[in-house]
């Protein structure tokens, strides 16, 4: 089944604004990951959080993780056109293997 | 570049016929995956091979096998594609697999399978 839960499933805004996604996920984890995927093409990973690590930035990312409520968050700081793309969370389970769960994912469009 | 290619990125293949998806690394990578991935949907592993060791997922069918004769090459052969397989296929890698690790995947740009 389906480790991670993300929303909004869609979320449309201007340039320079900010976007948060969210993603709950079910069981213990290793680390959480988050990933890029332009329309049809391959993901990209942008940054791993582990799960001791309670915050991580990375340029205009900031990734917050909460393992009492297993949640995590990305936020994107002055979006830009470019960043129109879909956001995937995915989990590495404790115990694991580096398998990772993806989540059904954030589409995101930004306006210019 | 050290990177993850896929070939074809497109795949047309009639129903019941065979098919071969390929992959190839230059990152020498020990852990190879293959995912495969249905419009507006998660990414959902197959199956992956740490080294030469296949580990198949619980649910992947056996209509979907996979080969890696070096640590560059995996292929993804579908023995019989029906309609429901129509779909975005993703490699990826990874340095390793241990209990420990934190790592990310490298993923190539993906093969559309479209069975007609």
């Amino acid at each position: 089944s389906q480790q991670g839960e993300e929303d909004p499933q869609a979320l449309s805004i201007q340039e320079g604004e900010n976007a948060t996604m969210n993603c709950s996920y079910k069981t213990s984890i290793n680390n959480l990951q988050w990933y890029r995927q332009n329309s049809g093409r391959g993901l990209v990973h942008l940054i791993l959080i582990r799960s001791n690590e309670r915050e991580k930035h990375s340029g205009r990312l900031r990734v917050t993780l909460d393992t009492s409520k297993k949640s995590s968050s990305l936020l994107i700081t002055a979006s830009r056109a470019a960043d129109t793309a879909s956001y995937f969370c995915a989990t590495a389970q404790r115990g694991g293997y580096n398998k990772l769960i993806f989540g059904a994912g954030t589409r995101l469009a930004v306006h210019p | 570049d050290a990177m993850v290619i896929q070939n074809p990125r497109y795949q047309v293949t009639q129903f019941g016929k065979p098919v071969t998806l390929s992959c190839s690394q230059t990152l020498n990578h020990n852990v190879m995956y293959w995912y495969q991935q249905k419009s507006s949907q998660a990414p959902k592993l197959l199956f992956h091979y740490y080294d030469k060791d296949f580990n198949n997922e619980a649910d992947t069918p056996d209509n979907f096998q996979s080969r890696r004769p070096n640590t560059s090459f995996c292929f993804l052969d579908i023995r019989s594609p029906g309609l429901g397989d129509a779909a975005m296929y993703l490699c990826a890698t990874s340095r390793e697999a241990g209990l420990a690790s934190h790592l990310e995947q490298y993923f190539g740009p993906g093969t559309r399978l479209t069975v007609t």
